[in-house]
């Protein structure tokens, strides 16, 4: 069956270093992928989305590219800041229903 | 614009008793879902619901049930509950044909002692 793996956090930053939390799935088909990011005490949040191979996700200075040779999702940040301490999931779906979550990686960003 | 409502946000429960955790989405989504957040195990679906009328089984189904009252509503209960079953819930929408993905809620807070 589908999977997606994350890898372990925590993950401790200064403020303005650069962020990257990698993710690997494993699917049949091409799958649709996603990021979603948790902040303390509330729900999952949309962070960005790929729907093909080769497509840039985007949004609020974070990024991941669908590479489809390599079965990656990896997040990436150029310049974190204390307000993205969180906890990111990577997730996938075909067909836009039953979502594949990963562990969840746990990122601390220290002024 | 409320998204999708969970009440209540905290419950603490008795072992063996029962209660409802309500959902409710304003998005005109066809598809829901619950979730449970556990340390160290992510997300972990409970049942889910494609579309109004259905409801099927997820990963973990044991001691919940679920009810599919309309297209906005869905309910989870548990009949007896079990300290095992202490979690954080999360009821999510979506729209299959947007691509858009979950609308999560803000989560129940439950500890059964």
């Amino acid at each position: 069956g589908n999977s997606v793996t994350q890898m372990e956090g925590p993950v401790t930053l200064s403020e303005e270093a650069f962020l990257t939390i990698n993710c690997t799935y494993t699917a049949t088909g091409y799958p649709s992928l996603f990021w979603y990011v948790q902040y303390p005490g509330e729900g999952l949040q949309l962070l960005l989305k790929a729907t093909k191979a080769d497509d840039k996700g985007s949004n609020k200075g974070f990024e991941a590219t669908y590479r489809k040779e390599t079965t990656s999702f990896h997040l990436e940040k150029g310049s974190v800041q204390v307000s993205d301490s969180a906890v990111y999931f990577c997730a996938l779906t075909q067909g836009g229903q039953n979502f594949v979550f990963g562990p969840g990686t746990r990122l601390s960003v220290l002024p | 614009n409320a998204g999708v409502t969970q009440t209540p946000k905290f419950q603490v429960l008795k072992t063996g008793q029962s209660m409802t955790l309500q959902c409710a989405q304003d998005m005109n989504h066809n598809s829901m879902y619950w979730y449970r957040q556990d340390p160290g195990m992510g997300l972990r679906l409970i049942y889910y619901s494609a579309s109004e009328g259905t409801t099927d089984k997820g990963e973990v189904p044991n001691g919940y049930n679920v009810s599919r009252l309309n297209k906005r509503e869905f309910s989870l209960r548990l009949e007896s509950a079990a300290p095992s079953q202490t979690s954080v819930y999360f009821c999510a929408s979506s729209e299959p044909r947007d691509g858009h993905g979950y609308t999560f809620g803000s989560g129940t807070r439950l500890t059964v002692v």
